[in-house]
């Protein structure tokens, strides 16, 4: 098992630009969630998908939007990158509902100019 | 929404030394969940609390959740340099499965 992966694992991108950051996961988990990583900030979520066919906004979801386009994968994307995206993302997935640990993928570092 | 403190930010400890710290929360939490990270790497999870003043112990680190449920504990005893990373606790009050995390505590040990 794979666990959860993510691409790519390094982006430079230029503002105004788009991409998407792609998660899949192999352990048949409900829930998938996307974080951002920032120095002395901690791990503030992004969206999350409860499970299949939903997803719900987090604490920081302004300028991002979110595909579950299955059980397995969930997609961040972004529109029209600013420097203020510049960040570590992390994918991850739980089982779902109460009491769950969460299983983190290696992280996606974008670097916006 | 729920928030746990996490003070300080960073530690500096000598290998062989004890290391304690804790997680604040100003209201009562269902669960608390326990990560490390390590340099460049992705938070993995340690354990999970879930009843009032419950101990667990995972060789040389004891998670201890406080009575009223509104702190949580972390003590390493005599670090190693292995143990260097962030410690983040999460809440895991929330509906969805969702975590709120703390801003974690980075650990240093000089060898």
């Amino acid at each position: 098992n794979a666990g959860v992966t993510q691409t790519p694992k390094f982006q430079v991108l230029k503002t105004g630009q788009s991409m998407t950051l792609q998660c899949a996961q192999d352990m048949n988990h409900n829930s998938m969630y996307w974080y951002r990583q920032d120095p002395g900030m901690g791990l503030r979520l992004i969206y999350y998908s409860a499970s299949e066919g939903t997803t719900d906004k987090g604490e920081v979801p302004n300028g991002y939007n979110v595909s579950r386009l299955n059980k397995r994968e969930f997609s961040l994307r972004l529109e029209s990158a600013a420097p203020s995206q510049t960040s570590v993302y992390f994918c991850a997935s739980s089982k779902g509902g109460s009491y769950n640990e969460q299983f983190f993928g290696p992280g996606t570092r974008l670097t916006v100019l | 929404g729920q928030q746990v403190m996490q003070i300080p930010q960073y530690q500096h400890v000598q290998e062989g030394e004890d290391f304690t710290t804790y997680c604040n929360s100003s209201t009562t939490l269902s669960n608390i969940q326990w990560y490390k990270q390590r340099p460049g790497g992705h938070p993995v999870f340690l354990i999970q609390l879930v009843k009032s003043g419950e101990v667990k112990k995972q060789k040389r680190l004891t998670f201890q959740f406080g009575e009223a449920k509104k702190n949580s504990s972390l003590h390493i005893t005599a670090t190693q340099t292995t143990d260097v990373g962030t410690y983040f606790c999460a809440d895991h009050t929330g509906a969805n499965s969702k975590l709120t995390f703390g801003k974690g505590i980075t650990l240093s040990v000089r060898p």
